[in-house]
């Protein structure tokens, strides 16, 4: 069964970066893109992209195309999504989520990112 | 292409409850659905994919089934529980795999 487990709590300034970590146990880590969906307060959720880790190829989603960076280490089987220029609506729940091509079956159990000066 | 849930359901316990989930661009069929069940404070967690596959774990009062017809999705909960009290959202992709959610449907248990 795969595990996938995320960074603690952060707490941003405007303008700022931050970096959310996934590290993921129990199955084949290249085999199955992992993607980073996130959820602002009392929102739905939202795909934010995905990387492939055995081909290292990334796709955004639109909205987040140019701040957002998705990237992965095999040596340790764990994903990074970093954000850029945080504002408060950046405040939010991120998400790592995996499995078979297109299917959220996996979940992390969460990172709550909160952006406030 | 989007997917539209009801806002929200309510249903009494051991009733069935069906909640839809319609997709307006591309066919229902071409591209895997998949229902996530979140509970208040909690992360969200697969309840059905692959259209109508039960993680292990999930009871069989879960299922999921499409309609070509209809263009739609539908998750099933049968025998309700108050624990079955949560937000619902159904999940799928488009031809690049890029993943697109429904709105959520908020089930209440009564």
């Amino acid at each position: 069964q795969v595990q996938l487990v995320q960074s603690g709590a952060e707490m941003k300034k405007p303008g700022s970066s931050v970096r959310v970590s996934c590290k993921a146990s129990g199955g084949t880590f290249n085999s199955n893109p992992m993607s980073w969906v996130r959820q602002a307060p009392g929102q739905g959720l939202e795909w934010m992209g995905k990387i492939v880790p055995i081909f290292g190829t990334t796709n955004y989603a639109q909205k987040f195309q140019g701040r957002v960076t998705i990237t992965t280490d095999e040596s340790t089987t764990t994903a990074y999504m970093e954000v850029s220029s945080l504002t408060s609506e950046d405040t939010a729940i991120y998400y790592c989520a995996s499995g078979p091509v297109g299917v959220a079956k996996y979940w992390g159990q969460g990172t709550l990112v909160t952006v406030s000066s | 292409f989007m997917l539209t849930q009801p806002h929200s359901v309510s249903e009494s316990p051991g009733k069935t409850v069906t909640i839809s989930c319609t997709r307006s661009g591309g066919s229902i069929a071409t591209y895997y659905v998949q229902w996530l069940q979140q509970r208040p404070g909690s992360s969200p967690t697969t309840v059905i994919y692959e259209d109508n596959q039960r993680p292990s774990g999930v009871p069989d009062r879960f299922s999921g089934s499409i309609d070509s017809s209809s263009n739609s999705a539908s998750l099933t909960i049968s025998g309700l529980k108050t624990e079955d009290e949560a937000d619902y959202f159904c999940q799928s992709y488009d031809s690049n795999n890029d993943w697109v959610f429904g709105g959520g449907t908020k089930l209440t248990v009564l």
